[in-house]
């Protein structure tokens, strides 16, 4: 099983609807999730971090975790052009002192205008 | 968060050659990392980079191919040794505090290998 999947996509949202990404983990001892996006050429840039059960907000964002189900999803509200993305989750499993991130595949995601 | 500078952000090589990739952070920070991201693919994490030891290398990755070496809290260096085409890819500095458990990413640099 892999440590983090991701459904690749590519994920077509129109303009201004709700664009949701998904991430499931199969380390159930993992405390912190974390959220980057990547534009086409680009390094990954961080956008959300969450340690809690439940929803966290930041502006059009909101990360959910459901650690007994062993999945973090993000929210994009009002989504725009500008959002387009590859968006890769990431957790500190299976390492000692929880140090190292495992990245996900990567979810590609298309908004049109 | 931290400004990671890293140069070169891209070469072209010949095969056979080796490349060092320079990593320098603004502050001070306690774990630096260096991923590899191939064309089309996810990161991998080729190593952790110890300051002042031996790099911690991830399955996969060997000391001989690709030596790291960290001589203080800012700066890092990665090679890639005798190169071929598959090692075409861009590598990535990275350096995550412990605080807050973030990790930031450098520019990386695309590294093609003819």
């Amino acid at each position: 099983q892999k440590e983090v999947e991701q459904n690749s996509g590519p994920l077509s949202v129109p303009e201004g609807a709700i664009a949701s990404l998904n991430c499931t983990y199969s380390d159930r001892g993992s405390q912190s999730f974390f959220w980057y996006r990547q534009y086409s050429g680009k390094s990954p840039e961080l956008i959300m971090f969450i340690y809690s059960n439940g929803d966290k907000e930041d502006g059009r964002f909101t990360a959910q975790l459901n650690k007994a189900s062993q999945y973090v999803s993000l929210l994009i509200r009002d989504s725009q052009p500008s959002d387009s993305a590859t968006y890769l989750c990431a957790f500190p499993g299976f390492n000692f002192g929880n140090e190292k991130l495992t990245f996900g595949t990567g979810t590609r995601l298309t908004i049109i205008p | 968060s931290a400004v990671i500078s890293q140069k070169p952000s891209r070469d072209i090589c010949q095969r056979g050659t080796s490349l060092t990739i320079q990593c320098q952070v603004d502050s001070q920070v306690t774990m630096m990392f260096w991923y590899r991201q191939q064309p089309g693919q996810s990161l991998t994490l080729i190593a952790t980079a110890n300051q002042g030891s031996e790099a911690t290398y991830e399955s996969g990755f060997v000391i001989d191919k690709f030596p790291i070496s960290r001589p203080n809290l800012t700066f890092s260096t990665l090679t890639v040794s005798n190169m071929s085409p598959e090692d075409s890819s861009i590598y990535l500095c990275s350096v995550r505090y412990r605080s807050t458990g973030e990790l930031f990413f450098g520019e990386g640099s695309r590294l093609t290998v003819l």
